[in-house]
């Protein structure tokens, strides 16, 4: 079946670090790729989120582009922040209504 | 404008007694999406209802756990006769239409003693 693998956590960087959080994904045809991020004590937030091949995914800095050929969504961020610290999801969908797979999250802590 | 809430947000209960999770959509959202998060692992897919149906349960235990989305009122999580590995946090999503864009709620935290 459909499944997301991320790279495991926790993932500590200094503020204004470069970051990376790897996601891979294994599913038939063509899914809908998403990063939620989900601070503590809340729900998830859609944090970005792209529908086709080569598509880039883009908000409050963090960038995703969806590359079929490696079958890989990676998050990542130029410059983090103190107010990055959260635990980041990467999920799919195979078509719109299907519901989302997602992957057991990345602990991200960022220190000053 | 009032996000998905969930009630309440941390349920203490025995062994053998019954959990009832309470999910609110957003306003004129008919699609909602219960999940459930064990620690150190991802959210699993329960179940998906829209108003007065069950879409696609297939991620729903098949005895003790059952669901509901009725025409009037939020739409209800119910687990009997609940054991420890219960325990989990379990969220509700709600969408207008599909999964490109849903709204969780902050969750409800099941303890069972």
């Amino acid at each position: 079946g459909d499944s997301v693998t991320q790279m495991e956590g926790p993932v500590t960087l200094s503020e204004e670090a470069f970051l990376t959080i790897n996601c891979t994904y294994t599913a038939t045809g063509y899914p809908s790729l998403f990063w939620y991020v989900q601070y503590p004590g809340e729900g998830l937030q859609l944090l970005l989120k792209a529908t086709k091949a080569d598509d880039k995914g883009s908000n409050k800095g963090f960038e995703a582009t969806y590359r079929k050929e490696t079958t890989s969504f990676h998050l990542e961020k130029g410059s983090v922040q103190v107010s990055d610290s959260a635990v980041y999801f990467c999920a799919l969908t195979p078509s719109g209504n299907t519901p989302l797979v997602f992957g057991k999250g990345t602990r991200l802590s960022v220190i000053a | 404008n009032a996000g998905v809430m969930q009630n309440p947000r941390h349920l203490v209960r025995r062994r053998g007694q019954e959990a009832r999770l309470r999910c609110s959509p957003m306003k004129g959202h008919s699609h909602v999406y219960w999940y459930r998060q064990l620690p150190e692992e991802g959210l699993k897919f329960m179940v998906y209802l829209q108003k007065e149906n069950i879409i696609d349960e297939s991620g729903m235990p098949k005895e003790r756990f059952s669901a509901e989305f009725p025409k009037e009122g939020p739409s209800i999580l119910r687990i009997q006769q609940v054991v420890r590995g219960d325990s989990a946090a379990y969220f509700c999503a709600s969408s207008r239409q599909g999964v490109e864009k849903l709204f969780f709620g902050s969750g409800t935290q099941l303890s069972v003693l």
